[in-house]
């Protein structure tokens, strides 16, 4: 069975001082894929990124950036200079790969972080 | 380019009742998955409609069922509400191609309350 454990419930840190989200996750598969999305007070799921469990190069998105390491089974998210609009709830999520073209649709997610910025 | 959208965004119901909340996916989107979400908690996967058929599902029961129409809109359906169906329930649209990037696009959801 898989799983996505997120142990930070809440973070609260200081405008532009930088935060990192911890994301643990298990699964018997050996291909699989990881991601991380966004929710805003609105309610909707904003994806941020998608990583395969072949790739474990760093990637860094403008203030965002990930560490997917699969000898500790994790794929955290640091966010640089935070800022006020950053302000969210915090999605880890796991799907396997599946052999059709559905399996990136089912998504296992964590319980989540909610960040806020305070100003 | 509209994104997703669903309807009601919110609503009210009493235990016993049936509820049909519905989604539009995203123009040029084919694949429709519904996950709830309850207070506090992460989404948990519903199920996956693809060419008007269920292609997956979550451990949910049978009281959850759900529609696609040729428009690839989607309905779901929640019958013999339960106290623990208050959720956020949401929609979500992909394309479904292989090797896609798994980018779901989301709606804002359909709060449902049962009392």
């Amino acid at each position: 069975a898989q799983k996505v454990t997120q142990a930070q419930t809440e973070i609260s840190v200081v405008e532009k001082e930088d935060v990192t989200l911890d994301c643990v996750y298990e699964t018997r598969d050996t291909t699989y894929y990881l991601f991380w999305y966004k929710q805003p007070p609105s309610g909707e799921l904003v994806f941020l990124i998608r990583r395969n469990s072949f790739d474990e190069q760093n990637e860094i998105s403008g203030r965002y950036s990930w560490n997917f390491q699969k000898s500790t089974s994790s794929f955290n998210f640091t966010i640089t200079a935070s800022q006020v609009v950053d302000s969210a709830v915090y999605f880890c999520a796991l799907s396997e790969a599946g052999e059709s073209n559905f399996g990136n649709e089912k998504l296992t997610f964590g319980t989540g972080t909610r960040l806020t910025i305070i100003p | 380019d509209a994104g997703v959208t669903q309807s009601p965004t919110h609503l009210i119901k009493t235990r016993g009742q049936q509820v049909t909340l519905r989604c539009s996916p995203k123009s040029g989107h084919d694949t429709v998955s519904w996950y709830q979400q309850a207070l506090g908690q992460g989404p948990q996967f519903i199920f996956q409609y693809y060419e008007e058929e269920e292609r997956q599902r979550g451990n949910f029961p049978d009281r959850f069922s759900g529609h696609q129409f040729p428009n690839y809109s989607s309905e779901l359906n929640v019958n013999a509400l339960l106290l623990g169906d208050s959720a956020l329930y949401l929609c979500a649209s992909s394309f479904a191609t292989q090797g896609n990037t798994g980018e779901l696009f989301f709606g804002e959801g359909s709060r449902l309350t049962v009392l």
